[in-house]
């Protein structure tokens, strides 16, 4: 089955600085990957999501990077600011119409704190 | 649109006790999985259900059960249960022919 690695587990920068926090897949027949972000007392939230046929997607300060060649992707967070400070999780699946219908494996989690 | 609701949000039970969660989606939804979060196992799929029909099932014993109703709300127990099963349940919301996958607040289950 799939299998996501996520690195680092735990990243503190200072506000204003740039975040990455990396994601490598096992299987090549994955072709939806989303982030989340998940507050304390939250579930997670979906915060960006790119296809396989898409190389890089941004959305203002958060922008998400695949390369399915190596089979990893990235989240990029810029200008951080302490309320994004949570824990942030990426996962793969073979999508909707895939025959696990859109099963996400998860990656282990990054915490991410960002400091005034 | 309403997002996700599970209820009850916090449950505590006592090993050898049996527990129904429950989970309403989007409306219009009509997918719906479950997933449990430990800070061990961190975020591990249990199953998915569509008009329902349980399509697809994770790696977890037969204690473990689910089924979805005419109106998409879904269900999950757990039989005679164990200290490990402590954990929160987490339920996503899915139109059935996209993607993206919404979560609710889960349900944060003890077992004593």
């Amino acid at each position: 089955g799939e299998n996501v690695e996520q690195h680092p587990s735990t990243l503190s920068v200072q506000e204003g600085d740039s975040a990455v926090i990396k994601c490598t897949y096992s299987d090549s027949a994955s072709n939806y990957f989303p982030w989340y972000k998940q507050e304390l007392g939250k579930g997670p939230q979906l915060i960006i999501d790119i296809r396989s046929n898409v190389g890089e997607k941004k959305d203002q300060r958060i922008a998400v990077t695949l390369n399915k060649t190596a089979k990893h992707f990235s989240l990029h967070i810029t200008e951080t600011q302490p309320e994004d400070s949570a824990v942030y999780f990426c996962a793969a699946s073979m999508g909707a119409g895939g025959t696990s219908y859109g099963k996400l494996t998860f990656g282990q989690g990054t915490i991410l704190t960002v400091h005034p | 649109k309403a997002g996700v609701t599970q209820t009850p949000r916090y449950l505590i039970k006592t090993r050898g006790q049996q527990v129904t969660l429950s989970c309403s989606p989007i409306s219009g939804h009509r997918s719906v999985s479950w997933y449990q979060q430990t800070p061990g196992q961190g975020l591990q799929f249990l199953f998915e259900y569509f008009s329902e029909t349980q399509r697809n099932k994770g790696n977890f014993p037969g204690r473990f059960s689910g089924r979805q109703f005419s109106n998409s709300r879904s269900e999950m127990n757990v039989s005679t249960l164990e200290l490990g099963d402590s954990a929160l349940y987490l339920c996503a919301s899915n139109s059935g022919g996209s993607d993206t996958q919404y979560f609710g607040p889960g349900t944060r289950l003890t077992v004593l």
